[in-house]
């Protein structure tokens, strides 16, 4: 079944501490993104790729970065963890008229 | 630029109306609504796009105005699983999409 994934669902990790968000899809999507929520808030952007070596930065500032090697797979990293990362990622992937977000990962920074 | 919802919260009866706005300080080509659950991720709703029709899926519809940059999103007859945050999205002619405030909604029985 065509679906998106992201590993891990829950993370708790010390400051300084360099950390990977993995997302994979297999539904053939050319497009995909990563959004940064806060409990309860809005969805902001901080990442996005349209293919294969194709990466942007989105509407809000990140300090991660993010790679797309293979066309399933767009990890997002984390370089030295800070409690100001804390927050809910969730990667998405679509067409440009319909996005198929993954469940998320819960990051806490401590 | 990120466009603007409200109300911000909305508390409904099964069975009462509810109507979402949208609205942009920009100019609008399209609009995408998603629903977002109490720990889960967003859903798709629909699009509406410049110049379309308005659209409905199952008795939840929504409008585009695009003069007065502005969506709407009709809940009618609601029921509790219409409980959760919903989004209005907007791409700008774009392929990456700007989320909206959000908007909450309980729904009881």
């Amino acid at each position: 079944e065509a679906d998106i994934y992201q590993t891990p669902r829950y993370l708790v990790i010390g400051t300084g501490k360099k950390i990977t968000l993995e997302c994979s899809q297999t539904m053939g999507h050319d497009k995909m993104y990563w959004y940064q929520q806060d409990p309860g808030m809005e969805l902001h952007l901080i990442h996005y790729s349209y293919g294969v070596n194709s990466t942007e930065k989105g509407d809000l500032s990140s300090e991660s970065t993010v790679s797309r090697i293979r066309t399933e797979h767009f990890p997002l990293t984390l370089e030295s963890a800070r409690p100001s990362h804390t927050s809910q990622y969730l990667c998405a992937c679509g067409t440009g008229l319909e996005q198929y977000f993954g469940p998320g990962t819960r990051l806490t920074v401590t | 630029q990120q466009p603007v919802q409200s109300p911000q919260a909305v508390i409904l009866r099964e069975g009462e109306d509810a109507v979402i706005n949208c609205s942009s300080s920009k100019a609008l080509y399209s609009v995408h609504w998603y629903r977002q659950k109490h720990g889960e991720a967003p859903v798709f709703l629909m699009i509406l796009l410049k110049g379309g029709e308005q659209k409905g899926h199952d008795k939840i519809s929504a409008s585009f105005n695009e003069k007065k940059q502005q969506s709407s999103l009709y809940l009618t007859a609601s029921q509790l699983s219409y409980s959760g945050t919903y989004f209005c999205g907007t791409d700008f002619n774009t392929d990456k999409l700007i989320f909206g405030t959000g908007t909450r909604l309980q729904v009881f029985p």
